[in-house]
Order: C-alpha cells, then structure tokens, then sequence
C-alpha cells in the first residue's frame, strides 16, 4: 500500500486550498477503505500534530479541538482518496501535512505535501 | 492526555545503548507507538501495542512500560537510527497526542 499526497502548494492568506491522500498498490481497496486516515501538521522545525482522522468506509470523521473549524476532512472511497481543505487560510497554516492509515498506530504515511501561505 | 518525552536531545556515539523515555499524563495502558523520522522524511511506525515491534523494525530496537511510562531502547546504534524519535498514544482515542520528540544526534 502506499499514500500518494499531492504536491507543494503556495497561497496568499484568505486564500482556500484542498490537498489530497490517494491510496494505491494495495490489493483491496478495503485496505484503504477499512481503516482510519489521519492528517497531521508538522510546522517548520517542529513536532507532529494530529489534526484529525477520517474512516472513508462511511465517512466517519473525527477533529483535535486544535483544528475543529479551522479545517474540514473529507474522503472518496470510490477513488480511495481523503482530503484536507481549508476555506481561508493564514500564514500559520504553513507547514508540511502528511496523511497517514492506521487504527490507532499508523502504519503507512503518505511522502507529505508542503503548503507554504504568504503574501 | 499529554505526552512528554525526555530527553530533548540524546548525544551518542555508534555502538551506544540509546534510551528514550515517554511519559503520559494519565493512564493510556499499552496503547503507545513509537515513530523514527529523519530529515525530509515522513515518520516511519516503529513501535505498537507499547512493545511490538513493526514490520520491519530491527530487533536492536524494543519497547516497554505501560501505564504512564513508557522506553524505546536502541541497544547499540547504527549510523542510520539518528533521528528524531516521537511517542503516540492511542487509548481511547480520538483525540490523539504526540510527544514533543526526542533528537538522536551523533555524538
């Protein structure tokens, strides 16, 4: 199985952006399907941060109290592929976002998508 | 639940025994992982379940505890296991919280 992200993206604050996690090589697409996708927030030099996961079987969809309303996580189970979108976005939204399978643990990551937000 | 990992930083040389620790403010039982991630890279799953070892996790590499503590312990280090190391419990979750990270440099 690999998580193919989309690539970098650089945007002007206000702006609304949407990137992608593609499940592929798998065998099943219940190995995409039947597991939890996480997205997470590395900021330049810093930790990991959980952001949020989706189930993209029924589209279950869970947030960090950090991110409720600031982001919203979607998925398309048909083309196994989850998705990050913000409606405006600020200059602290620049970071590197990695999608990630798991059930808890998270066993597969996607390469990350770099998305740099300035003026 | 927040999760503390210490030290910030562990200078070693190759061949050295590594020993991390994690430390969650409240019970999470077995449910920690332990990720490596090197630069320019996303984070690899080392660790599950507290102790089990991924797929593809060297054995030189094990973890422990339970609970509120919780250690990775590299036994001797190879060039390649410098990096930076994350804990990640899972109980009850969502939410999910991550360890400030603990840097492996070469000493």
């Amino acid at each position: 199985l690999q998580l193919v992200q989309s690539g970098a993206e650089v945007k002007k604050p206000g702006e609304s952006l949407t990137i992608s996690c593609k499940g592929s090589g798998y065998r099943f697409s219940t190995d995409f399907t039947n597991y939890w996708i996480a997205w997470v927030r590395q900021m330049p030099g810093k930790g990991l941060e959980w952001m949020g996961v989706i189930y993209p079987a029924d589209s279950d969809t869970r947030y960090s109290p950090s991110f409720q309303g600031r982001v919203t996580i979607s998925a398309d189970k048909s083309i196994t592929t989850a998705y990050l979108q913000w409606s405006s976005l600020e200059a602290s939204d620049t970071a590197i976002y990695y999608c990630a399978r798991g059930e808890g643990a998270f066993d597969f990551w996607g390469q990350g998508t770099l998305v740099t937000v300035s003026s | 639940i927040v999760m503390t990992q210490s030290p910030a930083t562990l200078s070693l040389s190759p061949g050295e025994r590594a020993t991390l620790s994690c430390r969650a403010s409240q019970s999470v039982s077995s449910n920690l992982a332990w990720y490596q991630q090197k630069p320019g890279q996303a984070p690899r799953l080392l660790i599950s379940g507290a102790f089990t070892r991924a797929t593809g996790t060297p054995a030189r590499f094990s973890g422990s505890g339970s609970g509120t503590e919780f250690t990775l312990t590299i036994t001797s280090l190879q060039s390649e296991d410098f990096a930076v190391y994350y804990c990640q419990h899972y109980n009850n979750w969502p939410p999910l919280t991550f360890g400030g990270g603990t840097k492996v440099e070469i000493k």
